[in-house]
């Protein structure tokens, strides 16, 4: 069966520097999730998006931004890098409402140098 | 605030003896509540979720969870423990805001089972 698909499997970026991330979620699934997990951490929810839309958002810095495309693709853009962001990136899809199974991607891991 | 308690970082059994990994939670109204596990270098992977009706809920590899409302708790529960089930299980909760919801995740246990 289809999963969810990230890319890159892993990343290096410097400080300062800028990355995408990408997700692509299981067919007729509308609602994509982004969670970040550090070391140690469990996830912790930044932004979703239902129908191409905001639908929810967490503790995304400013720094970072997200969209929905209407292929249902997300991408994760974080700009001027920090150490800090150091972690697992992982997109979950869903079908709407909160009862439905949220379905996770194998995760982005990005190293910040 | 919404959150979710996994009081123990780690559990140690035995393989072929039952397991618990306890979870309890607190939230306004009814939670959605769900077990995901989560092995080395992979994705969580869903095992089992309660949304309403009976408390025992039957969830894949042979996991299920007591939903307990009297007590907030959503523990998870194997009969018999195979070595291969060693990994991180996190719980969550989805708090129903009429919307399309985040999951609250609990910080996580690790399980190790051992021969």
């Amino acid at each position: 069966a289809a999963g969810v698909i990230q890319s890159p499997r892993h990343l290096i970026k410097e400080k300062r520097e800028t990355a995408t991330l990408k997700c692509y979620p299981i067919p007729r699934h509308d609602t994509v999730y982004w969670y970040q997990q550090g070391p140690g951490q469990d996830p912790q929810f930044l932004i979703s998006f239902y129908e191409k839309m905001q639908s929810d958002k967490g503790s995304i810095p400013d720094r970072f931004s997200a969209q929905q495309f209407s292929d249902y693709h997300s991408e994760l853009n974080m700009s001027s890098l920090e150490l800090g962001d150091s972690a697992l990136y992982f997109c979950a899809s869903s079908l709407p409402l909160a009862k439905n199974i949220q379905y996770f991607g194998a995760g982005t891991r990005l190293s910040v140098l | 605030a919404q959150s979710v308690a996994q009081p123990e970082d780690q559990v140690n059994v035995a393989e072929g003896n039952p397991l618990t990994v306890k979870c309890t939670y607190s939230v306004s109204g009814n939670p959605y509540l769900f077990w995901y596990v989560q092995y080395p270098n992979r994705g969580l992977q869903f095992l089992l979720k309660y949304i309403t009706g009976d408390n025992l809920v039957k969830g894949s590899y042979g996991f299920e969870a007591e939903f307990n409302k009297s007590q907030t708790s959503f523990h998870l529960k194997k009969p018999s423990a195979l070595v291969s089930d060693s990994a991180l299980y996190f719980c969550a909760v989805s708090p129903f805001s009429g919307g399309y919801n985040k999951l609250i995740f609990g910080a996580g246990t690790r399980l190790a089972v051992h021969p």
